[in-house]
């Protein structure tokens, strides 16, 4: 198993609809989990940090299932401006809080009006 | 909010040049990352900074890579002699928890 996986996408949905991202790691031991969002040429944004069995935040809900090694992205009620590549980045710790991020290579999601 | 900021945002330079992109980390975080991606591909990691010291580098960062923090806010990658598979865009990012915040990035074209 590669040690970030990602639906390789892309998605094209239109405005208002529901979507999920899915995504699956190798390192059983890995404790956390980000979600960043990517623009076209831009940086990587923070988008949700996923801690525990998941977290939710306005439209978007993350969730873990640390049995499985997989991780989830929901995006409700879709917007113009969520239209991003979604990368799925597992955290490697290698002391404090020093972490080597992993990142998958992506979702494309397009949201069309 | 407080950002990571890059500079150059674009670079170009002809093989076997050096370079050095410089970036400035949020300015009460404690770790310092740069990483890189060529166009159409993930984003990968090159190397962690903590202490003024390395923590950890990965494959790619090889000896032809260095990183400095020269003073109390720049935070520096050097290409002592840049290839043409160096062409990439170059992320520098900064943390005090493990969530790490990414600079816009510099694009290095080498010709």
């Amino acid at each position: 198993r590669k040690e970030v996986e990602q639906d390789p996408g892309p998605f094209n949905v239109p405005e208002g609809a529901t979507v999920a991202f899915n995504c699956t790691y190798s390192n059983s031991a890995s404790q956390s989990f980000f979600w960043y969002r990517q623009d076209c040429r831009k940086e990587p944004k923070l988008l949700m940090s996923v801690y525990s069995s998941g977290n939710e935040d306005g439209r978007f809900t993350a969730q873990l299932n640390r049995a499985s090694q997989y991780i989830s992205l929901l995006i409700r009620d879709s917007k113009l401006s969520d239209s991003a590549t979604y990368l799925c980045v597992v955290p490697r710790g290698s002391g404090g809080s020093n972490y080597k991020l992993t990142f998958g290579k992506g979702t494309l999601l397009t949201v069309n009006p | 909010e407080p950002e990571v900021t890059q500079t150059p945002s674009h670079q170009v330079t002809q093989m076997g040049q050096e370079v050095i992109l410089r970036c400035v980390p949020i300015s009460n975080h404690l770790y310092f990352y740069w990483y890189r991606q060529i166009l159409g591909q993930k984003v990968e990691f090159l190397v962690s900074f903590y202490n003024n010291e390395i923590s950890e580098k990965s494959e790619i960062f090889d000896d032809q890579f260095s990183v400095e923090r020269p003073d109390g806010s720049n935070f520096t990658l050097k290409i002592r002699s840049t290839k043409l598979e160096d062409s990439a865009m170059y992320f520098c990012a900064s943390s005090v928890t493990p969530e790490q915040y990414f600079g816009p990035g510099t694009r290095l074209t080498v010709t």
